[in-house]
């Protein structure tokens, strides 16, 4: 049980570069979360699905586009990257709300925009 | 939407002493309260949470407040260990899917 994946663990992009950042989750859960954490900032949410084929916007959405196809992935595009967009990026999976079911989190992404 | 303040921003407490780290959120409709410890270079993991019907809950050396009136919470970490060192946030939530984070405490236990 692997729990969530992410790929790839770090990354170095030049500015107006698109990627795309993979997020695996193998616990059959429903909810999957994008955030971006930065120094003295805590984390905030980017992007979020409640199921398979649903997403939506969260706290800082500009700039990111996501995709849900399987449920058991979530994806990040960055279009057209910026250096504000420097920033440490964690995936995240609950099986049901917040409220009810614990959070769990990838091991992140460490993404540079040059 | 929600706003979460957290207090201080960085904790140096002796071994085996006590370590408190205080949080405000804005909005009376959250009713859930997570707490995460962040290792460095590992990602965020749940230590303790606590929802709005409950004024404290505790786990071994870690516990929880809650003071729904004037809307602020706090973790309390006993007899301080080496391990205990890492950032910790708080974060709230008065839906299904949005946590609202803190901006994080980093707290060293000196030996």
């Amino acid at each position: 049980n692997a729990g969530v994946t992410q790929t790839p663990k770090f990354r170095v992009l030049k500015t107006g570069q698109s990627m795309t950042l993979l997020c695996a989750q193998d616990m059959n859960h429903e909810y999957m979360y994008w955030y971006r954490q930065d120094p003295g900032m805590g984390l905030r949410l980017i992007h979020y699905s409640v199921g398979e084929g649903t997403t939506a916007k969260g706290e800082v959405p500009d700039g990111y586009n996501v995709s849900r196809l399987k449920k058991q992935n979530f994806l990040l595009g960055l279009e057209s990257a910026a250096p504000s967009q420097t920033s440490v990026y964690f995936c995240a999976s609950s099986r049901g709300p917040i409220v009810v079911d614990e959070q769990f989190f990838g091991p992140g992404t460490r993404l540079t925009v040059l | 939407g929600e706003n979460v303040e957290q207090h201080p921003s960085t904790l140096s407490v002796q071994e085996g002493d006590s370590a408190v780290i205080k949080c405000t959120y804005s909005d009376s409709a959250s009713n859930y309260f997570p707490w995460y410890k962040q290792e460095l270079g590992k990602r965020p993991q749940l230590i303790i949470d606590i929802r709005s019907n409950v004024g404290e809950k505790k786990d071994q050396r870690i516990a929880v407040t809650l003071n729904k009136t004037a809307k602020h919470f706090s973790l309390h970490i006993t007899e301080t260990q080496p391990e205990d060192s890492a950032v910790y946030f708080c974060a709230a939530t008065l839906n299904d899917y949005k946590l609202s984070f803190g901006a994080g405490t980093t707290v060293t236990v000196r030996a």
